[in-house]
């Protein structure tokens, strides 16, 4: 089982539709759990961090954190076709000190049609 | 605009060769860790640097291998390039006392023919 899992998509909504990605993983004692934005050769970027369980809202885009169910979605809401772009969904397991790495999920593919 | 910055942007090594990947930080992150992402593949950690030394490793042979200087400037050193270290590298600082890297460079598109 891979540490971090997710569809590959790819994922088709109309535009003003809800987008619904997500993202389960294998550790249970993971701490946070990151969501990023990566454009077609461009690096990710940073988009949404959930801690706790429950929902984290950001304009249009909620983060959902059930950790008994070792599971993390993001909602965006009125999907625009800017939001076109692989959605990578990013762990942190237990850490000593400094000593932190993110695991990453492959990513989903999302695609905003007009 | 990360403040992040890596060079090269795009590199053509042939197989065997030898490369340097550059990145300079943001002003005040101390923490530097490397990816390599392969097409269509999320980023794979490589390694991290905290204060100057290696802290954490994936699962990379030791044919590859970093610095971080007293600035926090770092480079990634792959040696006896192979086909399948196409990919690209992307290089990411975090803030001290953050939670994660939440800053990457725009990356290094190495090219291994």
């Amino acid at each position: 089982q891979k540490e971090v899992e997710q569809n590959s998509g790819p994922l088709s909504v109309p535009e003003g539709a809800i987008a619904s990605l997500n993202c389960t993983y294998s550790d249970r004692v993971s701490q946070s759990f990151f969501w990023y934005r990566q454009y077609s050769g461009k690096s990710p970027e940073l988009i949404m961090s959930i801690y706790s369980n429950g929902d984290k809202e950001d304009g249009r885009f909620t983060a959902q954190l059930n950790k008994a169910s070792q599971y993390v979605s993001l909602l965006i809401r009125d999907s625009q076709p800017s939001d076109s772009a692989t959605y990578l969904c990013a762990v942190v397991g237990a850490t000593a000190g400094n000593n932190r790495k993110l695991i990453w999920g492959l990513g989903t593919s999302l695609a905003v049609n007009p | 605009e990360t403040g992040v910055t890596q060079s090269p942007t795009h590199l053509i090594k042939t197989r065997g060769q030898q490369v340097t990947l550059r990145c300079s930080s943001q002003s005040g992150h101390n923490t530097v860790s490397w990816y390599q992402q392969a097409l269509g593949q999320g980023p794979q950690f490589i390694f991290q640097y905290y204060r100057e030394e290696e802290n954490g490793r994936g699962n990379f042979p030791p044919r590859f291998s970093g610095l971080q200087f007293p600035n926090y400037s770092s480079e990634l050193n792959v040696n006896a390039l192979e086909l399948d270290d196409s990919a690209l590298y992307l290089c990411a600082s975090r803030p001290i006392g953050g939670d994660t890297e939440a800053f990457f460079g725009q990356g290094t598109r190495l090219t291994v023919v």
